[in-house]
């Protein structure tokens, strides 16, 4: 139990275009849904945190309207890079978590590479 | 910035040895630590969540324990075999948080 999928794994675009990225939760609800982000040789830094139905929050130096995340429903939340720039270049990989526990385990998608050409 | 960090940043270790890494973290408004294990071209796979000082938890061949006083956590893998190759990360949440910081992990490749 307890999967998380993410489409697609890899994706190559060109400057100036966008790229949508779908995090689904397998077999169980998520209230709460989790981006991140991974540049080469560092750490995994949350971009955003998204609970079903409302705002997405967004964490300091995260632009919201290049980063648009959209979490519609209890299994499926969204991440667009709008106007894609080489810099946008990374590693994003979502995580989801049941209930509204702190505690409680995130569940990782297996992660989006995306270069931006 | 909240610093979470993790030593060393990879290790070499023979099949059948133990090893152990550490994570350090601020031990102020501790809340909780979680721990993952993270194979390449795979999701990170949970492997913890410890709350409580002197906590110890373990799973299979690997064991964790929780120092929030002293502001660490070690990892521990037992008799090491090929398959626990991976990144271990750790993630620290703090009081009235509801994000996980991660540290840089440790990179564990077991040599056969």
């Amino acid at each position: 139990g307890a999967v998380v999928s993410q489409h697609p794994s890899r994706v190559i675009c060109k400057s100036g275009t966008s790229v949508k990225i779908e995090c689904r939760s397998l077999d169980f609800q998520a209230t709460t849904m989790f981006w991140y982000r991974q540049f080469p040789k560092q750490s995994l830094m949350l971009m955003a945190t998204s609970n079903e139905g409302s705002k997405a929050t967004y964490e300091q130096g995260v632009e919201k309207d290049k980063f648009l995340i959209n979490h519609a429903s209890l299994t499926l939340s969204t991440l667009t890079v709008t106007s894609a720039h080489p810099e946008d270049s990374s590693f994003y990989i979502c995580s989801a978590r049941r209930s509204g526990g702190i505690t409680d385990t995130q569940y990782f998608g297996p992660g989006t590479r995306l270069t931006v050409l | 910035i909240l610093n979470v960090e993790q030593s060393p940043q990879s290790l070499h270790v023979q099949e059948g040895d133990s090893t152990n890494f550490t994570c350090s973290f601020p031990s102020s408004n501790f809340y909780a630590l979680h721990w993952y294990r993270w194979e390449t071209a795979k999701s990170p796979e949970a492997l913890f969540v410890m709350t409580l000082n002197g906590d110890e938890k373990k799973k299979g061949r690997i064991s964790a324990t929780l120092n929030t006083k002293e502001g660490y956590s070690y990892l521990y893998i037992k008799g090491s075999q090929p398959e626990d190759s991976a990144t271990y990360l750790c993630a620290l949440i703090k009081a009235a948080g509801n994000k996980l910081t991660f540290g840089g992990g440790t990179r564990v490749l077991v040599k056969p």
